[in-house]
């Protein structure tokens, strides 16, 4: 079973200010990874799935990249209804799972 | 647009099944892979299992000698059906269209059950 690390857990930052996000996973998932977005309350959004292909009505902001075991989400310029949680998510041919999230909250 | 909405108990007794519904609008529930994915109050994500029309299932090896799931096209719905359920079991269930067998979207809104007496 491969497992999925996120990292940091935490990220604080500002408005306008450039997130970074990483994904590892315990072994290569090619590049079958998705990232969501869930705000309180809410159900997870897809952001991005095949490591980098955005989303149907995702903002230019939301950039994904990587490959194999490393993958990056980036958030150019944090708009006030970015902070929320992110999860990673790998299909391989194992069952399909998710990282532990990294909550992205306003300094 | 496709739209899933869960149904069922919010509330089930120790050691009693857990049976929740997943109606999908705007779309033919023949069609996709559909997903079933949990969260406890506070906590991630975890995968529950996947099914398609033809029969073909695949659970969570953790839970799968207690999941069943399937699809009925008449209604347009799926199901879950988890037994001998224990507090552990607690959680918001959501289900999701389990795209290319690869990523879930779209993800309905989430229905809380709660295991307790």
């Amino acid at each position: 079973e491969i497992v999925l690390t996120q990292s940091p857990a935490t990220l604080s930052l500002s408005p306008g200010e450039r997130a970074t996000l990483s994904c590892r996973a315990s072994q290569s998932v090619s590049r079958y990874l998705a990232w969501y977005q869930q705000k309180p309350g809410q159900a997870p959004r897809l952001l991005i799935y095949d490591a980098s292909n955005r989303a149907t009505g995702i903002p230019a902001r939301f950039s994904g990249s990587g490959s194999g075991t490393d993958f990056t989400l980036t958030i150019s310029s944090l708009e006030p209804e970015d902070f929320a949680v992110y999860y990673c998510q790998q299909r391989s041919n194992g069952p399909p799972g998710f990282g532990p999230g990294t909550r992205v909250d306003l300094k | 647009q496709v739209q899933l909405q869960e149904s069922g108990p919010g509330l089930v007794k120790p050691s009693e099944t857990l049976s929740l519904t997943c109606t999908v609008s705007g779309d033919s529930v023949g069609s996709y892979y559909w997903s079933w994915i949990r969260q406890p109050p506070g906590k991630g994500l975890e995968w529950v299992g996947y099914v398609y029309n033809s029969g073909t299932t695949y659970y969570n090896p953790a839970l799968k000698s207690r999941l069943t799931m399937s699809v009925d096209t008449s209604r347009n719905q799926f199901s879950l059906n988890l037994k001998s359920v224990t507090a552990a079991d607690t959680a918001v269930y959501y289900c999701a269209r389990y795209q290319m067998l690869d990523w879930f979207d779209p993800w309905g809104q989430g229905t809380l059950v709660t295991v307790s007496s």
